[in-house]
């Protein structure tokens, strides 16, 4: 079964730093696709980044980019310039893509962005 | 834009009551998800349905059931709730062949069961 692992429960960064999420997953497919998702204070989770394990090419969305080493089954995300408003829990998830099948998620870790 | 809502934002309810959650999605997609969210556990997967009348057992279905007669209307039920059925349910929606298949969420829904 595939598995996503997030190690770190919590981390902080302050306004403007940089701060990079990890994530890795398991699996012995070679064709996935992974996700990032954020999820703000009472608020509702919404799509961040996601990434096709066929596509060599990192991507990127604004501030947010990812570091996908598909040897290593490592995927992380970097945020830039972090804002006040990037504080949230980030869940890392995996589908792979042949099936109908749901996504797999990690555990998230909550980011605290400091004044 | 994709729109999933939930029926209620919070909810109290007494053990052993029949509860039920509902959600809808506007996008005409096939795929529906219930999802509950406990700190240091993250989001595990209850059911999901990829049709009408159509539904698959997630990781941890026991306590719950689901019923789905339209395609924008997935239900998830607790027959007897318990007070270890506290918690956050999140439904989600997808279209099978979409972008990566991406999921949309609701706000959630945060049950009490005293």
């Amino acid at each position: 079964a595939q598995t996503v692992t997030q190690s770190q429960p919590e981390m902080s960064v302050q306004e403007a730093e940089t701060v990079t999420l990890s994530c890795t997953y398991d699996t012995s497919e070679s064709d996935y696709y992974l996700f990032w998702y954020k999820q703000p204070p009472s608020r509702q989770m919404i799509l961040v980044i996601r990434q096709e394990a066929y596509k060599q090419q990192n991507a990127t969305e604004n501030r947010f980019s990812v570091n996908f080493q598909k040897a290593a089954k490592s995927f992380s995300l970097k945020i830039s310039d972090s804002q006040l408003g990037d504080a949230a829990m980030y869940f890392c998830a995996y589908r792979r893509a042949s099936g109908n099948t749901p996504l797999v998620f990690g555990k998230g870790t909550r980011l605290s962005v400091i004044a | 834009d994709v729109k999933v809502t939930q029926s209620s934002r919070y909810l109290v309810k007494r053990t052993g009551e029949k509860v039920f959650l509902e959600c809808v999605q506007d996008m005409d997609h096939e795929n529906m998800f219930w999802y509950r969210q406990d700190p240091g556990l993250g989001l595990r997967l209850i059911y999901f349905s990829y049709d009408v009348k159509m539904k698959e057992k997630g990781d941890i279905p026991e306590g719950y059931s689901v019923s789905r007669e339209k395609k924008e209307r997935f239900s998830l039920i607790l027959e007897s709730a318990s007070t270890n059925q506290t918690s956050m349910y999140l439904c989600a929606s997808s279209l099978i062949g979409g972008p990566q298949e991406t999921q949309y969420f609701g706000p959630g829904t945060r049950l009490l069961v005293l």
